[in-house]
């Protein structure tokens, strides 16, 4: 079976610090790859997905992720935090030709005012 | 902008009772998905329709939930009995299966509180 792994659990920084989430996944071929937001008491949010051309891609809300295939990574950053981003992110991945999503563990961020 | 429609949004309900939540994907998404979220983790595939069919209901607890697709349009997930355990967020997906760009479209969820 596919995995996705969000190593970071539980992140907590100060407004004006850079994030950096980490996402890695286990599928040998070519994937599709997404990073989902949910804020406290709502639903999960598109904020970037990658299909293929540039790695680096640029999502919502100041949101950047880069695909490194090498490494089987897609991490997620963002240079200078707010406090409403205050949330769960999550990692998904879509092997291409399969119809099927598979999602990491998600990662809590906390950021303090 | 075409959304996932779910309802309820929340649901309350005592154990041993039954529950039905109710999807409208994307029109023209021919793929449909039910999850589960418990509070703190990731979704969890409960079901997968493409069109009318299930095409993965492995992790889908069959001895309590059935999920249908009749018209290969709407959803219904139902629970009975519903459980203490059962309490989570179930969510809808739909995608369009589009191989190079494919994509999922999620509703708002059902909030499950089982008393």
């Amino acid at each position: 079976a596919q995995s996705v792994s969000q190593h970071n659990h539980h992140v907590i920084l100060s407004e004006a610090a850079s994030l950096e989430l980490g996402c890695n996944y286990s599928y040998g071929g070519t994937v599709n790859l997404f990073w989902y937001v949910q804020y406290p008491g709502q639903h999960l949010q598109l904020l970037l997905k990658y299909f293929s051309g540039d790695p680096l891609v640029k999502g919502i809300k100041g949101f950047e992720a880069e695909f490194i295939k090498s490494k089987f990574s897609f991490n997620l950053r963002k240079p200078s935090v707010q406090w409403s981003d205050t949330a769960e992110y999550f990692c998904a991945v879509n092997p291409y030709n399969f119809n099927k999503f598979y999602f990491g563990s998600g990662t809590k961020l906390n950021v303090k005012p | 902008e075409a959304e996932v429609a779910q309802s309820p949004r929340y649901k309350i309900t005592e154990k041993s009772q039954a529950v039905a939540f109710w999807c409208d994907p994307i029109s023209g998404h021919a793929t449909l998905y039910w999850y589960r979220q418990i509070l703190g983790q990731g979704p969890e595939l409960l079901v997968q329709f493409q069109d009318e069919s299930v095409v993965d209901d492995s992790q889908l607890p069959k001895d309590r939930f059935s999920a249908e697709r009749l018209k290969g349009v709407d959803s219904t997930l139902k629970i009975q009995p519903a459980e203490l355990g059962d309490s989570a967020m179930y969510l809808c997906a739909s995608s369009p299966m589009d191989r190079a760009h494919n994509e999922q479209f999620f509703g708002p969820g059902t909030r499950l509180t089982v008393l």
